[in-house]
């Protein structure tokens, strides 16, 4: 079965801490692992995809990259503004257009 | 924002009554896709569209229905609400033929509540 497993469940911080966030997976045959950001009450918003062990992204404080058995989304002196649930998700060879989502990240930054 | 609108947005209904949800987009986007947000459960996909009259089952799609009649809408269905469909409903599009890859865009979600 696809799984996809995330950790912490949550995780407090101090502003201008730094720290990173798992996500791991077993899945028939990868195609794309996404991250993404929800704040309370709206939709996930879209932050990086990767696509092969190596590759790395990245956009402002986060930094996404991927290993052939998980993925990292490490936070670089986050401020109270990045406190947000980040959620990861993969695609997979068959059904690329799907996506299998893992439970996510609470994430919590203190000023 | 995407492009995305979903209505209602939030919705208290009883039991055994249906309940449609609404998706609309403006990006001309191929693929849609409902899914529902329960707490220990994460995101879940319901059912999803790649075109016009095109759709397929997701992993909880029982009790639910979908139509597409044009690219730009697609519809959810509860036929009688049950308690268990109590949850936060989101939308969304992608297409991989935009530029964008295959990553998806999501909507502003729908809180339902079946009493």
């Amino acid at each position: 079965e696809d799984q996809v497993t995330q950790s912490p469940e949550a995780l407090r911080l101090q502003e201008g801490e730094s720290s990173s966030l798992n996500c791991s997976y077993t899945v028939s045959g990868l195609r794309g692992l996404f991250w993404y950001r929800q704040d309370p009450g709206k939709g996930p918003e879209f932050l990086f995809t990767l696509y092969s062990a190596g590759e790395e992204k990245e956009k402002e404080r986060l930094k996404a990259t991927l290993t052939k058995k998980e993925s990292f989304l490490h936070i670089t002196a986050p401020k109270p503004e990045d406190s947000a649930t980040y959620l990861c998700a993969v695609s997979l060879v068959q059904g690329a257009q799907k996506l299998v989502f893992g439970q996510g990240t609470r994430l919590t930054i203190n000023p | 924002d995407a492009g995305i609108t979903q209505s209602p947005r939030h919705k208290v209904t009883e039991t055994g009554t249906p309940v449609t949800l609404r998706c609309h987009q403006t990006e001309n986007h191929r693929y849609m896709y409902w899914y529902r947000q329960d707490p220990g459960h994460g995101l879940r996909l319901i059912h999803y569209s790649y075109g016009v009259k095109d759709t397929d089952k997701g992993e909880v799609s029982d009790g639910y229905s979908v139509s597409r009649s044009k690219t730009e809408d697609f519809l959810l269905t509860l036929e009688s609400a049950t308690s268990s469909q109590t949850s936060v409903y989101f939308c969304a599009i992608s297409d991989p033929w935009s530029g964008r890859g295959n990553e998806q865009y999501f909507g502003p979600g729908t809180r339902l509540t079946v009493t």
